[in-house]
């Protein structure tokens, strides 16, 4: 059974460039969730994608957006990128929404 | 609201300690799930545990144990015999049907186990 893979596994950006970041859900997973967790801090609910449709939203702003495709797998978009976003991504896939998630290693954005 | 609060930043012992890590939530949903992920230095969230609301069981699991009180709003987690390989972020999670089931983390404590 693959878990969950992400990538790419780091990143380094400027500010006011745009980035996407990837994630291959585990088998039989149909539901994906975006996590962003700054440094010393814990992951933050970014948004949640159920069969290709986004499924609640954290506080974020618009210019994080996602997608779900039809084999499950996700994008995390950030564009206009600015300093704050420097963090560790963390996508995230269950079998349903009460159902435990399994987390990827995680994508390192650093923006300078 | 929805919140998890994990009120110890840092915690040190020396090998072979016992340690309990706290964590208490706070939620109007009536079913709920809570969560204990690690986080090694490597940056995984690594799943330990996931317990419903309606289930106040005690859980052991090897060296590690959870006690879960409703009574007070807390769900702490206790390792015995403290290894090195321990050492890690521990956080504490919680979802309800109210905000989608989306976690709700807690800020973490760091476990130094020092040999």
């Amino acid at each position: 059974e693959t878990g969950v893979t992400q990538s790419p596994t780091h990143l380094i950006k400027t500010r006011g460039q745009q980035v996407t970041l990837r994630c291959s859900s585990q088998s039989g997973h149909n539901t994906v969730s975006w996590y962003q967790q700054a440094l010393g801090q814990g992951p933050q609910f970014i948004f949640q994608y159920y069969r290709e449709e986004e499924n609640g939203r954290g506080n974020f702003p618009p210019r994080f957006s996602g997608l779900q495709f039809p084999n499950y797998s996700s994008e995390l978009n950030v564009n206009a990128l600015e300093l704050d976003d420097s963090a560790l991504y963390l996508c995230a896939s269950s079998s349903g929404g009460n159902q435990p998630q399994h987390f990827g290693d995680g994508t390192r954005l650093s923006i300078l | 609201a929805q919140k998890v609060t994990q009120a110890q930043t840092e915690i040190s012992v020396v090998e072979k300690e016992d340690v309990t890590l706290d964590c208490v939530y706070e939620t109007r949903d009536t079913t709920y799930y809570l969560f204990w992920y690690k986080q090694p230095p490597s940056g995984e969230l690594v799943f330990l545990i996931r317990r419903n609301s309606f289930d106040e069981q005690n859980e052991i699991s090897g060296r590690y144990s959870w006690n879960f009180q409703k009574s007070t709003s807390s769900f702490n987690f206790t390792i015995t015999a403290s290894q090195v390989v321990d050492s890690a972020v521990y956080f504490c999670a919680l979802s309800a049907l109210s905000g989608t089931y989306k976690y709700i983390f807690g800020t973490g404590t760091r476990l130094k186990v020092l040999a």
